[in-house]
């Protein structure tokens, strides 16, 4: 079965340090990767895409296909990135495509 | 341009009793899912619909269920609640999905449903 696994529940850090969330796809194909963020008491929104290799909010990710990882980096937190965080991939089966989540990660950043 | 509207915001029950929960999708787009977020289990696929039709379902039991309508809009029933069913209930639609790069999901503020 195609998976998407977030291996951390939560991941707290302090503000200005280095953040990754991580992320890692079962291979199936040529999957697009995505990472979508719920703020606190805000709608699920997508953050960002690999396809169109943006940097939003400060935040990275890339796609290492060796590693089947999407891992999403910030050079420096912010209180404001506290917030749960999705990877998502496409899965495509019976001609149609559709996304599959995480579990998510719960990002922390304290003052 | 108008988001994924939900409603109720929230609804509570008892359990035994049955919870119908209400999606309009984004203008053009024609498919919609369904997912439960419960308290520390993330984002659990509940069931997704496109053209009226349901393409594929999560691992829930039947009497998760739901349609879509020929506006696009779609409804989600739980039947027989359980105290287990309380969670946050979010809807998404995207376009048809035909292509790659039109999964793109855009999500409702959700119904919260707690159940006593």
């Amino acid at each position: 079965a195609q998976r998407v696994t977030q291996p951390e529940k939560l991941l707290s850090v302090f503000k200005g340090a280095p953040v990754e969330l991580k992320c890692n796809y079962s291979y199936s194909g040529s999957p697009e990767l995505f990472w979508y963020v719920q703020y606190s008491r805000q709608r699920l929104q997508l953050l960002l895409r690999h396809i169109s290799r943006e940097s939003i909010k400060g935040f990275t990710a890339d796609l290492n296909k060796g590693e089947t990882s999407f891992h999403l980096k910030k050079p420096f937190a912010q209180e404001e990135d506290s917030a749960m965080y999705y990877c998502a991939r496409s899965s495509f089966s019976g001609g149609y495509n559709k996304l599959i989540f995480g579990a998510g990660t719960r990002l922390a950043v304290h003052p | 341009e108008a988001g994924v509207t939900q409603s109720p915001t929230h609804l509570i029950k008892t359990r035994g009793q049955q919870a119908t929960l209400r999606c309009s999708p984004i203008s053009g787009h024609t498919s919609v899912y369904w997912y439960q977020q419960a308290l520390g289990l993330g984002l659990q696929f509940l069931l997704w619909y496109d053209e009226g039709e349901e393409r594929n379902r999560g691992n829930f039991p039947p009497r998760f269920s739901g349609r879509q309508f020929p506006n696009y809009s779609s409804e989600l029933n739980v039947n027989a609640l359980l105290l287990g069913d309380s969670a946050l209930y979010l809807c998404a639609s995207s376009f048809g999905q035909v292509s790659v790069g039109q999964e793109t999901q855009y999500f409702g503020p959700g119904t919260r449903l707690l159940v006593l």
